[in-house]
Order: C-alpha cells, then structure tokens, then sequence
C-alpha cells in the first residue's frame, strides 16, 4: 500500500512553459486535493475533487487545472508558469470529507518542489 | 483571517511532555479542532482532533478548554523524531476544507 504518490519529485520550468504534476492514490479514496506550500507558509488549496469527474476550486486556483478521470489520479495542469507558481505542491486524500468522521483523514504525498526561472 | 493563534516556535527537552497552545477564541458551536505536523520536507500528518470532550490517541493527547476558546496539544515523551512544523485547524461540520496557518515550529532537543 503506496499511500499518495507524486511525480516527479523535483522539476525546473522556464517562465511560460507547461507541465503536470501527477498523483495517484491506492487507498480508494473519493477525495483528493491540491495544495501549495510557499516558504514558511502554510498549505493553501489549490483544487479539489470529491469523486471521478468531479472537481472544484479551492483558495488559489488561478493558473492551474485539473482532472479526474479516475478515482486513483489527480494531475494538476501548469499552464504558462509563472515565476509566482514557485513552490512546494502536495496532493492529499481522503476517504470522507465530513469533518468530525475519523474517515476524513487527509493522507499526503511526499510533495513535488517546482521552480519556475 | 487566522482563525487560530500559535506561537511561533517552541523548544522542548527530548523524553520530556510537550505541550502546545492554540488560541482559537471565535471558534463557532460546530467547529472541530484538529491538530496536523509538517516534518521537515515531508507532507502533512493528521495527529488527532476533537470537539469538545479531551481525546486521546496512540500519538497524542488533546485538551480543549470547556469554553472551547483554546486547546493544547500533548506529545508525552517527545522524541527528536517530534521535531516539525505543528498545525492548529479549525473546521466546520460537513464538508469544510483544512486552512493551514503558519503553526508552531517544535524543536526536541537532545
């Protein structure tokens, strides 16, 4: 049982070029999540989705995009980076999103550190 | 808006308790407390959270105020291992996501 993964682990963007992140999850999870992670800041929601097929914007979405097509992968979308978009992301699950249910759990990945030049 | 205050860092001796304070006194009826660490260059780890009554767990113990307006989160034999960023949330019933302040920066020192 992996947990959440992310790839790829580091990556160096030029201003103005693309790329996704990916994450994928083996737990069955019907959530998952984006977050950004500035240097000595908190996490900040990027995106979310409650189910295959099903997403939503969080805090800071502005840049960004997502799908999920399966239950399993999460990638986020980096269009046009900017050099605003550096920072550490993590992708999160969870089974449940009710707070106060012990199902609601979010589970992390190991994060992806981007830097955009 | 923070909905939580924390103090900024904290130093604790290692095999000692370590106790960490949040204030959180807008805190509404249906709001849980929840407790989240950052060990460095890793991802969140959920701890414990709680309502109203004290809540207890293989990893921590979490004391909230019968006011609710503040909370203190207890790691009893703190290892160097307990050394991270730690996470005060509140967060609504339903389907409410988890806002992330700057937390408390626990150094256990050998």
């Amino acid at each position: 049982n992996a947990g959440v993964t992310q790839t790829p682990k580091f990556r160096i963007l030029k201003i103005g070029q693309s790329m996704t992140l990916q994450c994928t999850q083996d737990m069955n999870h019907n959530y998952m999540y984006w977050y950004r992670q500035d240097p000595g800041m908190g996490l900040k929601l990027i995106y979310y989705s409650v189910g295959a097929g099903i997403t939503d914007k969080g805090e800071v979405p502005n840049g960004y995009n997502v799908s999920r097509s399966t239950t399993e992968d999460f990638p986020l979308r980096l269009e046009l980076a900017a050099p605003s978009q550096t920072s550490v992301y993590f992708c999160a699950s969870s089974e449940h999103a009710l707070a106060g249910d012990n199902r609601d759990t979010q589970y992390f990945g190991p994060g992806t550190r981007l830097t955009v030049l | 808006d923070a909905k939580t205050t924390q103090p900024t860092s904290m130093d604790c001796a290692e095999g000692r308790a370590a106790n960490l304070p949040c204030n959180h006194s807008t805190i509404s009826g249906n709001e849980y407390v929840y407790w989240y660490r950052q060990i460095h260059s890793q991802g969140p780890q959920y701890i414990i959270h709680g309502l109203k009554n004290n809540e207890t767990n293989e990893m921590a113990s979490l004391i909230i105020t019968e006011d609710r307006k503040s909370s203190t989160l207890i790691l009893p034999h703190a290892t160097l291992r307990d050394t991270a960023v730690y996470y005060c949330i509140l967060r609504g019933s339903g389907n409410t996501p988890l806002v992330f302040g700057k937390g408390t920066r626990l150094s256990v020192i050998a």
